[in-house]
């Protein structure tokens, strides 16, 4: 079945420093890729999507770019907030196993030290 | 436009009670989904429905769990008989199948079996 990986379970970060977070996926056909905010007491909210290969999505200063070569989705920021403390889930959805079903990762906390 | 809304946001349960989560999505949406989001990892899909349909419910565990949505509205999520197992936060999110993948999620109800 489809998956995410996202290797950094939290990161840690002091204001305007630079954001990476890795998002690798596995899927048998040819995935739409989310990424999602979830603040605390609150339901994920995307943040933006790619569904092609090298198409980027952006929004609120994050983006990420799709890579086919390496399965690879990852979420970057240049100058990070302290607003932007919040839990950050990579996402996919795969035609093959059902159009809207969303394969999440773990999720990757983000914790911004003012 | 009203977002979806979810109750109660809080149940303490203990093992072998029986619970209700309660679903209203936003107007006009045709797709409801319930997710299971255990403390620190991402959203696991348990059912979903397309209008009163259900569409796939293999993630359900069918000896415990229930889920229905008559009227193509509102949705009611129901375990038989909690186990501690079963703590976590239920989360259901909203879509229109033409406008493309976009979920929208409500808060979710935290459970807890003791």
């Amino acid at each position: 079945g489809d998956s995410v990986t996202q290797t950094e379970g939290q990161v840690a970060l002091s204001e305007e420093d630079f954001l990476t977070i890795h998002c690798n996926y596995s899927a048998s056909g040819y995935p739409t890729l989310f990424w999602y905010v979830q603040y605390p007491g609150e339901g994920p909210q995307l943040l933006f999507r790619a569904s092609r290969d090298k198409e980027k999505g952006s929004s609120r200063g994050f983006e990420a770019t799709y890579d086919k070569g390496t399965t690879s989705f990852h979420l970057r920021k240049a100058s990070v907030q302290e607003s932007d403390s919040a839990v950050y889930y990579c996402a996919l959805s795969d035609s093959t196993e059902g159009a809207d079903r969303l394969t999440f990762g773990k999720g990757t906390q983000l914790i911004i030290q003012p | 436009e009203a977002g979806v809304t979810q109750s109660p946001r809080y149940a303490v349960l203990q093992e072998g009670q029986a619970v209700s989560f309660w679903c209203d999505p936003i107007s006009g949406h045709d797709t409801l989904y319930w997710y299971q989001q255990p403390r620190d990892q991402g959203p696991q899909l348990l059912v979903y429905f397309r209008d009163e349909a259900v569409i796939d419910n293999s993630q359900l565990p069918s000896d415990r769990f229930s889920a229905v949505r008559p009227k193509g509205t509102n949705s009611t999520l129901k375990i038989q008989s909690a186990k501690q197992g079963d703590t976590a936060t239920y989360l259901c999110a909203s879509s229109f199948l033409d406008r493309g993948l976009e979920q929208y999620f409500g808060p979710g109800t935290r459970l807890t079996v003791l």
